[in-house]
């Protein structure tokens, strides 16, 4: 019954090496969402698609790419890792933009060595 | 910059204990308010949301909160935890019409029995 479902839970990557980390979402939603969450600290949002329009966050990285080949899949690419990349990375989905709930997938941990 | 305080970083209660975590936000329009919990291992999850009416919202679980406008806060209350609601708690604001959702930096409760 997962509805927001990321891939791998646990992804160990090395330093400047590109990792992608994956977001599935069987809610039909026209909204995907991806937030980095630091240990203590708060899910800060990277960026999001409303559909296939890409909005990025004007304090997100360049190291940080996404793309979204469907309306059931979302990517997120970091180009060259960083160890202040290491992080919990969080998808959610929504079925529109304004007075919506998110819904979270479980997130992928990202080690960087 | 808009923002969301959770002034309780950390609560131990005993079971039977009555709750109360506090959020406030700055943002002077419209809000949208949100609390998710995070069970250990497991994925974010909505307990409750108030878009507009009753300032009273009532979530699962018995949880509730309470929108007080002239505050800017947006309160949790549970009048018994019980052991299983060991998690941690997080306050969410989308201001006005956007869908870009501010965390709070969490609450972790404990409970014992």
């Amino acid at each position: 019954d997962a509805m927001v479902i990321q891939n791998p839970r646990y992804q160990v990557t090395q330093f400047g090496k590109p990792v992608t980390l994956s977001c599935s979402q069987t809610l039909n939603h026209n909204v995907m969402y991806w937030y980095q969450q630091k240990s203590s600290q708060a899910p800060k949002l990277l960026f999001h698609y409303y559909d296939k329009d890409f909005n990025n966050e004007a304090d997100t990285p360049d190291n940080f790419q996404s793309r979204r080949p469907n309306t059931s899949f979302c990517f997120l690419d970091i180009r060259s890792p960083g160890l202040g990349d290491a992080a919990m990375y969080l998808c959610a989905t929504s079925r529109g933009r304004i007075q919506e709930t998110q819904y979270f997938g479980p997130g992928t941990r990202l080690l960087v060595l | 910059a808009q923002s969301v305080s959770q002034h309780n970083h950390h609560v131990i209660l005993s079971e039977a204990a009555s709750l109360e975590l506090g959020c406030n936000y700055s943002y002077g329009g419209t809000v949208n308010l949100f609390w998710y919990v995070q069970y250990p291992g497991q994925h974010l999850q909505l307990l409750l949301k108030y878009f507009s009416g009753d300032p009273l919202v009532k979530g699962i679980k018995g949880f509730e909160a309470e929108f007080i406008k002239s505050k800017f806060s947006f309160n949790l209350r549970k009048p018994s935890v019980q052991w299983s609601d060991t998690a941690e708690y997080f306050c969410a604001v989308t201001p006005g019409n956007t869908d870009k959702l501010i965390f709070g930096t969490g609450t972790r409760l404990q409970v014992f029995p």
